[in-house]
């Protein structure tokens, strides 16, 4: 069973603070990693997409993925209120041919605090 | 505005009903996808369509059929579901491969 893991939270975090969330995955030869944001009753919106070792910015997300740790990270640096939302890190899986999926974490709830 | 179009947005049905929710892009993508999230939980893929082929199936019952007309098109046909398959479904499509999804804006289903 291929799996994600992520820390549920809640986290919170003042306005104007850094929020760090993190994601293991378990499967070695996963090659694409994501971050979706979604709003309460609405659905998930793609944030942030890694594919090589290192980071990666854009605009105030940073995404980190260490794959020989199997770990990947977002850092959202000048939290604001409306960043506040349930993070689900995705890890996409090709079992052969086309048979390409993505795997959510549970996600991570994140409240900014004005 | 999504790219992805799902219809119905809200959907009540019983468990003895027969309904189908429908999905469409024109991004040119090879790719569809049937999730599934209750409250507080993670999508749970159902089913993927792969060049308009049923490429993975995670053992879902067989209440829920999918079918996929054309590239485009993307429907799920429901028959006698239980209340605990009331979701929020999500339609994505992609690129056939190490690509994000895109998501609609899903069909919130009530199944009474």
């Amino acid at each position: 069973q291929k799996e994600v893991e992520q820390n549920s939270g809640p986290l919170s975090v003042p306005e104007g603070a850094i929020a760090s969330l993190n994601c293991t995955y378990s499967d070695r030869v996963s090659q694409s990693f994501f971050w979706y944001r979604q709003y309460s009753g609405k659905s998930p919106e793609l944030i942030m997409s890694i594919y090589s070792n290192g980071d990666k910015e854009d605009g105030r997300f940073t995404a980190q993925l260490n794959k020989a740790s199997q770990y990947v990270s977002l850092l959202i640096r000048d939290s604001q209120p409306s960043d506040s939302a349930t993070y689900l890190c995705a890890v996409g899986t090709n079992s052969g041919g086309s048979n390409y999926k993505l795997t959510f974490g549970k996600g991570t709830l994140l409240t900014v605090n004005p | 505005d999504t790219e992805v179009t799902q219809t119905p947005k809200h959907l009540v049905m019983g468990m003895t009903n027969k309904k189908s929710l429908k999905c469409e892009q024109h991004m040119g993508h090879r790719a569809m996808y049937w999730y599934k999230q209750k409250a507080k939980k993670p999508p749970e893929l159902m089913f993927v369509y792969s060049y308009e082929k049923l490429s993975i199936n995670e053992s879902v019952p067989s209440r829920f059929s999918p079918e996929c007309p054309n590239s485009s098109l993307l429907n799920l046909h429901l028959h006698a579901l239980q209340p605990e398959d009331s979701a929020l479904y999500l339609c994505a499509s992609s690129q056939v491969s190490n690509v994000p999804l895109h998501f609609g804006n899903g069909t919130r289903l009530t199944v009474t």
